[in-house]
């Protein structure tokens, strides 16, 4: 069975200084997985998503996710914060063994210090 | 495009009452979710359709009844709510079959009263 863990609930940053959000995952098989923000009030919106192309992902806004199989990690990363970037993040990963159970992480939380 | 259309954006509802939210896509995607999401929460998820047809109902209470009229609307039917059914409610879409993205809509947030 999938699942994905989000190991902060919570991150604060400076504006300007670099985001690493941390999601590990586990599989049974080749995942696909995806990076999802959620600014107050609003729904999820698609950053980026790894299908077993490139390991180095990036997505909208500046944010890139890199795929490492031997670490079972699929971390976010951003160079530099932007007070914009405060929102909910959540990591996904789609269960294989049925095609509609799109398993979340629980969140992590960024704040962006001005 | 990459739109989910979802309605109303806000409802208050008294829990003997009966309402609908509302939800369509454009993006030729045969498959559509309805979640739940509290406060702080991930979404839940609570049901499926494929091809219009339900495939997956997450042991929702039936005071919560879905209907895919055809491929592109999604309607979730609520009837004698309770104040603890009150949360954002999201509605989202994919291709049909495995890998695919699922887009999300804004969401409706129902307060329940």
């Amino acid at each position: 069975a999938q699942s994905v863990t989000q190991l902060d609930s919570h991150v604060s940053v400076s504006e300007g200084t670099p985001v690493l959000l941390r999601c590990n995952y586990s599989s049974s098989y080749s995942p696909s997985l995806f990076w999802y923000v959620q600014h107050p009030n609003k729904g999820l919106q698609l950053l980026l998503k790894y299908t077993s192309a490139a390991t180095l992902v990036k997505g909208i806004n500046g944010f890139e996710a890199e795929f490492k199989k031997s670490e079972t990690s699929f971390h976010l990363t951003k160079p530099s914060a932007h007070m914009s970037d405060a929102a909910e993040y959540f990591c996904v990963v789609i269960n294989t063994s049925g095609t509609y159970k799109y398993i979340f992480g629980t969140g992590t939380r960024l704040k962006v210090l001005a | 495009d990459t739109e989910v259309t979802q309605t109303p954006k806000h409802l208050v509802m008294g829990m003997t009452n009966k309402k609908s939210l509302k939800c369509e896509q454009h993006m030729g995607h045969r498959a559509m979710y309805w979640y739940k999401q509290k406060a702080k929460k991930p979404p839940e998820l609570m049901f499926v359709y494929s091809y219009e047809k339900l495939s997956i109902n997450e042991s929702v209470p039936s005071r919560f009844s879905p209907e895919c009229p055809n491929s592109s609307l999604l309607n979730l039917h609520l009837h004698a709510l309770q104040p603890e059914d009150s949360a954002l409610y999201l509605c989202a879409s994919s291709q049909e079959g495995q890998g695919y993205t699922i887009y999300f809509g804004e969401g409706s947030w129902l307060t329940v009263v």
